[in-house]
């Protein structure tokens, strides 16, 4: 059964914190992974990683992909309350035919 | 270009009541989602499906029906409610293909209570 699987859950860290957000997946036929954040509504598009060991920027929040050991890192540097959101990873199997595989999301808090 | 909505954003049902939680997408994607997002946790697949006229059951398809008569609509059909249905509705899209397997877009949400 294809699975994602992210960690930890939840998280708290002060403001100007550095976070890892780790993601690792064991999905039949892997393409790509997805990375979202979700705060009070839908969630919202971060990074798409299709190809490993490149990295995705934008802002503070970086991404990469190991294709070799099934997982991603979702890194946020200096930290602001603003990042607080549940941080999804989903895989999207080979072909499109099967839905995003989703993890259960890491609950990040990042006080003041 | 509106994307993925829902409506109603909030409802409240009695227990067996029915309702329907729209969904339309202008963005001509073939994929659509519904899933199902319980506090604190992540979201569970009810249904989907990948065009006009076909519908798949997804993890947890008891309780509700969908249909798909166009691209555009995907609505999701609650018969008999009960509280185990209190959660937020999130419907979504894709664009997939021969080498195309985008992400989804989703809709804003629908919060639904069963009392």
């Amino acid at each position: 059964e294809d699975k994602v699987v992210q960690s930890p859950l939840s998280l708290v860290v002060h403001e100007g914190d550095t976070v890892t957000l780790n993601c690792s997946y064991e999905v039949t036929n892997f393409r790509s992974l997805l990375w979202y954040k979700q705060e009070k509504k839908a969630p919202t598009f971060l990074f798409m990683l299709t190809s490993s060991g490149i990295e995705k920027k934008s802002g503070r929040l970086s991404s990469i992909l190991d294709k070799k050991e099934l997982f991603s890192i979702l890194n946020i540097t200096a930290t602001q309350t603003g990042d607080s959101a549940v941080y999804l990873c989903a895989a999207i199997p080979e072909g499109g035919n099967t839905p995003l595989v989703f993890g259960k999301g890491t609950r990040l808090s990042v006080i003041a | 270009n509106a994307g993925v909505t829902q409506t109603p954003k909030f409802r409240i049902l009695k227990i067996g009541q029915s309702m329907t939680l729209q969904c339309t997408q202008d963005m001509n994607h073939n994929y659509m989602y519904w899933y199902r997002q319980d506090p604190g946790m992540g979201l569970k697949l009810i249904y989907y499906s990948v065009g006009a006229g076909i519908t798949d059951k997804g993890e947890v398809p008891n309780g509700y029906n969908v249909s798909r008569s166009t691209t555009e609509d995907f609505p999701l059909r609650l018969e008999l409610a009960a509280p185990s249905q209190t959660s937020v509705y999130f419907c979504a899209s894709r664009l997939t293909g021969t080498g195309i397997s985008y992400g989804y877009t989703f809709g804003s949400g629908t919060r639904l209570t069963v009392v």
